[in-house]
């Protein structure tokens, strides 16, 4: 079984300046997919990055970064530059090996932008 | 760009009554799931459907769900005798690739369903 945890229910930061949002999993597959989705109010869930187990290096997505240390299981997302626009839920999210896209999802963390 | 889409927005109904949610997914994506959120909880897996068939579904999609692609473009998600747990919103999704290492999931806008 998978599972994805995320500590932070709500995180703050100021416009312009970068926050790290964290994701831990844990699996025993060898291999996996570890994905970030942005939930705005209005309900939509936007991909945003994706970050293959065996990919040497980490995935970045224009503002987007993921910082993946694979011995420690945490995949944390990095928005760098925050903007008043990027204030939504954010959710890490993982795929087993040979799993196709069945997801599991954290619990999510609410990100506000302030002035 | 390509979008998933899904209809309704949002339905209203009442306890025991049948309920058809309907999405279009990406013209040439093959993989195409339903996801459900229960208001200010997680996303959850429900169901995927690869070459007409199911290939795998969640503990939640008990015999009261079924899933279906009438036709070239369309995939349902019906629920047959709906309870008040499965107000959710309910989210559609597809992709290209599904095998060992997965592909990028578009999701749709989501169907929110509020059962009275």
């Amino acid at each position: 079984a998978q599972k994805i945890t995320q500590t932070q229910p709500g995180m703050f930061v100021q416009e312009k300046e970068a926050v790290t949002l964290d994701c831990t999993y844990d699996t025993s597959d060898p291999s996996y997919g570890l994905f970030w989705y942005k939930q705005p109010s209005s309900g939509e869930m936007i991909f945003l990055i994706y970050q293959g187990s065996y990919d040497q290096q980490n995935a970045t997505e224009g503002r987007y970064s993921l910082n993946f240390q694979k011995a420690r299981k945490s995949a944390n997302l990095v928005i760098s530059a925050s903007q008043l626009g990027d204030s939504a839920m954010y959710f890490c999210a993982m795929t087993p090996s040979g799993g196709g896209n069945k997801l599991t999802f954290g619990t999510g963390t609410q990100l506000k932008v302030e002035l | 760009e390509p979008e998933v889409t899904q209809t309704p927005s949002h339905q209203v109904t009442q306890m025991g009554q049948e309920v058809i949610l309907r999405c279009v997914p990406i013209s040439n994506h093959l993989y195409f799931y339903w996801y459900r959120q229960i208001l200010g909880q997680k996303v959850e897996f429900l169901v995927s459907f690869y070459n007409n068939e199911i290939s795998e579904k969640s503990e939640i999609f008990d015999d009261q769900f079924s899933v279906e692609r009438p036709d070239g473009s369309n995939f349902t998600l019906k629920i047959r005798s709906t309870k008040l747990e499965d107000s959710a919103m309910y989210f559609c999704a597809s992709s290209v690739l599904a095998g060992e290492v997965a592909g990028e999931l578009f999701f749709g806008e989501g169907s929110r369903l509020t059962v009275l």
